[in-house]
């Protein structure tokens, strides 16, 4: 099994930058993608970002403008920064990884709420 | 939603049933599609991959098609634990947004 675990603030105020990351660990497999995905409150999903093990990145046009995404695949750990969160950004953000797809294999979440 | 799901389904234990996703060509007509599972509170799993295959684990009582810009997954011998969202996703031809989800479908047992 493959296990990926992310870790977020929790809460931030509006405009501050929002900074996620994800370890990946469990049975040794073979990976090609790695990404990032959201679901506000009561919604559907929302893919940020992923990485191809190429070396490229795609964002989702929503919100490349504020968004980097990083991989380190030889320690299994990436991250995700958000620029100048909104109340419109909060949501449950998930990390994954596979190899058919970005998304094969999904973390738990973490729960990012926006208030002043 | 790119792709179109229906926001509900219904069915009763036993039951067969069958949730839809409509795309194009730009996606589900040329790439493969997924589907997720999202049982209540927890993060989706995958159910089905490239079109019709199941994960190790998956009961066979999961299955996937692709018929031109269509998808189905159904779910046979319904169990009440099959109560939970479910999401198409597939990849895309647009060069800035090269994958897709559709908008789920909360599928109720009865």
């Amino acid at each position: 099994q493959v296990h990926l675990q992310e870790s977020g603030p929790g809460l931030l105020k509006p405009s501050e930058t929002l900074s996620l990351s994800c370890t990946v660990s469990g049975d040794s497999i073979r990976v090609y993608y790695w990404g990032w995905i959201r679901q506000p409150p009561g919604k559907g999903l929302e893919w940020i970002a992923y990485f191809y093990y190429s070396g490229t990145t795609f964002y989702n046009p929503s919100l490349k403008s504020r968004v980097t995404m990083s991989v380190d695949t030889s320690r299994d750990q990436f991250s995700l920064k958000l620029d100048s969160v909104t109340a419109a950004d909060a949501a449950v953000y998930y990390c994954a990884t596979g190899a058919a797809s970005p998304f094969d294999y999904w973390g738990q979440g973490t729960q990012l709420t926006v208030s002043s | 939603s790119v792709l179109t799901q229906p926001p509900s389904a219904s069915g009763t234990p036993g039951q067969r049933v069958t949730i839809s996703c409509s795309g194009s060509t730009s996606n589900i007509g040329n790439y493969h599609v997924y589907w997720y599972q999202q049982l209540p509170g927890t993060a989706p799993k995958l159910l089905i991959y490239r079109d019709s295959q199941r994960p190790t684990g998956v009961p066979d009582r999961f299955s996937g098609s692709k018929s031109g810009t269509s998808a189905s997954l159904a779910i046979s011998g319904l169990r009440p634990e099959d109560e939970a969202h479910y999401f198409c996703g597939s990849w895309d031809d647009s060069l800035t947004a090269p994958w897709v989800f559709g908008g789920g479908t909360k599928l109720t047992v009865l």
